[in-house]
């Protein structure tokens, strides 16, 4: 039974690096990719980007300029990175893994981020 | 500004049958990218309830279904229940954007 289990940092300034890691137990890390989703108050889900274990990304083209998602295959995680956060970027953010078709059937339990001065 | 469009909200009686829709365009579901359903019980994560347009993974009931038409989508609910209570969302691909997209997400009321 593969489980998600992320954390970091719940509260940032603006422009600081938002940093969250998502480690992937009971199960394999290749064959999938991984990816991040986010939800913010009011809003509806938006896709972040994904990685899959060798690697290989891809972003959201309206993120993608402050979006780093790397793996540490060794650890079986994988991490966020957004800089330059602002207001905009407050949410809850959750890991995800892509299944059949790329549905997202197994979900970490989420992290809440604020940005706030 | 979602790029798939839900209906903000519906609402049903217990035992009713309600459908959300979820409205795209030709570059996701008109593309015949699969559409995938998705309810989040406040305070959880989202939950997949349909995938590839109308598939049940193993343990969700089959008082959900969904359907896919042209440029949109449809889940139906039958038999509501308390527990049905809920947000949900939609999901596909956006060849045009070449990213993941969701709808702005549906709060079901059972009335």
């Amino acid at each position: 039974q593969v489980q998600l289990q992320q954390w970091g940092a719940g509260l940032l300034k603006p422009s600081e690096t938002l940093s969250l890691t998502c480690a992937v137990s009971g199960g394999s890390f290749s064959g999938n990719y991984w990816s991040w989703i986010r939800l913010p108050p009011g809003k509806g889900l938006e896709w972040i980007g994904e990685i899959n274990h060798s690697g290989s990304t891809n972003y959201n083209p309206s993120l993608k300029s402050r979006v780093t998602i790397s793996v540490d295959t060794s650890k079986i995680q994988l991490s966020l990175n957004l800089n330059s956060v602002t207001a905009a970027d407050t949410a809850v953010y959750y890991c995800a893994r892509a299944a059949i078709a790329h549905a997202f059937d197994i979900w970490g339990q989420g992290t809440m981020v604020t940005v706030s001065s | 500004q979602s790029v798939l469009t839900q209906p903000p909200s519906v609402s049903g009686a217990p035992g009713q049958r309600v459908t959300i829709s979820c409205t795209g365009s030709s570059s996701n579901i008109g593309a015949d990218y699969s559409v995938h359903w998705y309810q989040q019980l406040p305070g959880t994560a989202p939950k997949l309830l349909i995938y590839d347009n109308s598939n049940r993974p193993s343990g969700v009931p089959d008082r959900f279904s969904g359907s896919k038409s042209g440029t949109s989508a449809s889940l139906a609910i039958s038999g509501l229940q308390a527990e049905d209570e809920a947000d949900y969302y939609c999901q596909s691909y956006d060849g045009s954007l070449s990213a993941w997209v969701f709808g702005g997400g549906t709060k079901l009321t059972v009335l």
